[in-house]
């Protein structure tokens, strides 16, 4: 049984475009929910992460909404670039646990120029 | 930030032979490591936790015998594929987290293997 849901699977924005991830989970006992981005042949890489504590957080062009009522968490990329063509991963670390993370099953960005 | 090192990135073996993967924490010490599967387009599945001096705990599914996991040290974590064949063909990937704090897990650069 899938923890963590993402969609959509696949999302195309054009240059300049908002990119919108969601996620939901269905357990309560996560305490951390990072975000990575996976290029082809790599491994994922930390985009950023945020705390059932907080509501948004923000890094530059990527945000974190985070709805703790509604078990729900989004990605927003703004002014999207074609460098952002890549596939998201949402996940949640289980509280307590030592670093192991459930993932959502991705979503591949393509960004058109 | 911290670095997690993977090797060999590619591999190609053939059928009935083994595997090892080496997984470094380059700049903290790791008395839990992640071992974690991926096929094409997909996510990434937990195969198993393992623990510095002591046996790696392995998902439901996994079998312990085909994927040796040892973990002698703080800073280096190996899986073997052991007696592979083609279907074990898949990206695989670890990934630690300090054990200071409450921090994100760094992830290796992952490992093709193909097995022909």
């Amino acid at each position: 049984q899938q923890q963590v849901k993402q969609s959509p699977q696949s999302l195309i924005v054009q240059k300049g475009g908002i990119s919108i991830i969601n996620c939901a989970y269905e357990n309560t006992a996560f305490d951390y929910f990072p975000w990575y981005q996976q290029f082809p042949g790599k491994g994922p890489a930390l985009l950023i992460a945020i705390r059932p504590d907080v509501s948004e957080k923000k890094e530059g062009r990527f945000t974190i909404s985070f709805n703790k009522s509604a078990k729900q968490f989004s990605l927003h990329i703004m002014d999207s670039q074609p460098g952002d063509s890549a596939t998201y991963f949402c996940a949640a670390r289980p509280r307590g646990s030592q670093g192991n993370l459930i993932f959502g099953k991705g979503t591949k960005l393509s960004v058109k120029p | 930030g911290a670095v997690v090192s993977q090797h060999p990135s590619r591999v190609i073996c053939k059928s009935g032979t083994s595997v090892k993967i080496e997984c470094r924490s380059l700049d903290f010490q790791a008395t839990t490591m992640f071992w974690y599967r991926q096929f094409p387009k997909q996510s990434l599945m937990l195969m198993a936790t393992s623990n510095e001096g002591s046996k790696a705990t392995y998902e439901q599914g996994v079998e312990k015998d085909k994927f040796l996991i040892n973990h002698a040290s703080l800073t280096l974590s190996t899986l073997t594929v052991t007696s592979a064949h083609p279907e074990d063909s898949s990206f695989y990937i670890c990934s630690a987290a300090p054990p200071t704090g409450d921090t994100e897990a760094f992830f290796g650069q992952g490992t093709r293997l193909t097995v022909v």
